[in-house]
Formats: C-alpha cells, sequence, structure tokens
C-alpha cells in the first residue's frame, strides 16, 4: 500500500498571504489528523478529521482551518500568515477507531518571509 | 491522556541492543503505550504499541511493567539509521490527537 503523501513538500510564502496544504491518507483510511512541528514547541495537534467532519481540535487560532473530501483526502488552509507559522506541517491517516495507529506521511516544510 | 517522561538523550554503540525507557505513571487502564520515531525533518515513523502484554514486530520490541507505570522499547540490534528521536505515548479516548513529549534523542555511533 502506498503510504500517507503531502503535497507540496516545501513553501515559501510571505506574511499576510494564505497557503494550502494537501494530504492523501492511506487507501481506507478514513480519518485524517494535522500537526505542526516547530523548534521550539515540538509536534502539536491542529485537528481531526473523520468522515468529512470535524471531530477534534487543538489549540490553534481561526486562522488554522481544515476540511476532508468524501475521499479522505484532507486540505488546511493557514489565512494572513505570520512568520511564526514557519513550520513542518504533518498529516497522518488511520482507519477508523479510536486506538488506530496513525501512520505520518512526510511533511509539508512552510516557510514565512 | 497520560503524561510520559523519557531520558533527553542517549547514545549507543552499532551492533547493540539500545533500551529506551518511557515513565507513564499515570496511565488509566484504557491507555495504550505507543513508540514513534522521527529521523530529521521526516515525518514521524510508528514502531509499535501495546496495551498490557510484552509486544515484538520486526523493528522493536515493547516491554510493559506489570502495574504499566513505565515501559521499555528495545532495539535488538542498533544501525546507524536507528539515530533518530523516539517518542514514547500514550493514548486514550481522544479521537486523532496524539501528545508528544520531547523524546529521547538516540545516537548510534560505529
Amino acid at each position: 500500500k502506498a503510504g500517507v503523501t503531502q503535497t507540496p513538500r516545501y513553501l515559501i510564502k510571505t506574511r499576510g498571504q494564505q497557503v494550502t496544504l494537501s494530504c492523501s491518507p492511506i487507501s481506507g483510511h478514513r480519518s485524517v489528523s494535522w500537526y505542526q512541528q516547530t523548534p521550539g514547541q515540538g509536534l502539536q495537534f491542529l485537528f481531526e478529521y473523520f468522515s468529512e467532519t470535524q471531530r477534534n481540535k487543538g489549540n490553534f487560532p481561526g486562522r488554522f482551518s481544515g476540511r476532508q473530501f468524501s475521499n479522505s483526502r484532507s486540505e488546511m488552509n493557514v489565512s494572513t500568515l505570520e512568520l511564526g507559522d514557519s513550520a513542518l506541517y504533518l498529516c497522518a491517516s488511520s482507519l477508523r477507531t479510536l486506538t488506530d495507529t496513525q501512520y505520518f506521511g512526510p511533511g509539508t516544510r512552510l516557510t514565512v518571509l | 491522556d497520560a503524561k510520559t517522561t523519557q531520558p533527553p538523550s542517549m547514545d549507543c554503540a552499532e551492533g547493540r541492543a539500545a533500551n529506551l525507557p518511557c515513565n507513564h505513571s499515570t496511565i488509566s487502564g484504557n491507555e495504550y503505550v505507543y513508540w514513534y520515531r522521527q529521523i530529521h525533518s521526516q515525518g514521524p515513523q510508528y514502531i509499535i504499541h501495546g496495551l498490557k502484554n510484552n509486544e515484538t514486530n520486526e523493528m522493536a520490541s515493547l516491554i510493559i511493567t506489570e502495574d504499566r507505570k513505565s515501559s521499555t522499547l528495545i532495539l535488538p540490534h542498533a544501525t546507524l539509521r536507528d539515530t533518530a528521536v523516539y517518542y514514547c505515548i500514550v493514548r486514550g479516548d481522544s479521537w486523532g490527537k496524539l501528545q508528544f513529549g520531547a523524546g529521547t534523542q538516540v545516537v548510534v555511533t560505529p
């Protein structure tokens, strides 16, 4: 089976712009979670989608949003980018249930100038 | 979800077993112990998980104490490619949410 894929792998934006990142989960997986990783804060949970519905949300401002499509692919959007949004954004997918293992993609490295 | 405590770093000689400890003294009965590792700037890689019994797969072994308050990840024959940050995570009833701590930086030396 192909793993979790994320596009693009690298992105450079300027402050005030917005960005959309994409994630394709492992075939058959219906849950997609997003994480932000920075050197200072480590890995932090953003939100999780299941069957096109947001099921859980971390402590991030409303500038961070996401959605999931009927084929389980997911996108996350960050509006009005700030320098502090520079990070590795990771997507993870799992089958369905609470304790299913999450498998991570390679991440999208976002740099905000 | 319960919090975990891991040593910040450890070194291991190539070919030797690496034993990575994790303390999770506040774990509750329905919480699983998961281990992931992350090689620099790549996505975390799943290694193994368990509830009560010891587990083994092609990558590692997981030893969970009887009271479940601590566990040890064992890499039986460490290679240079095992150099990574290893995260111990306790996961309960939070949908989709994994809480990562600082992890243990493991350096395997020739």
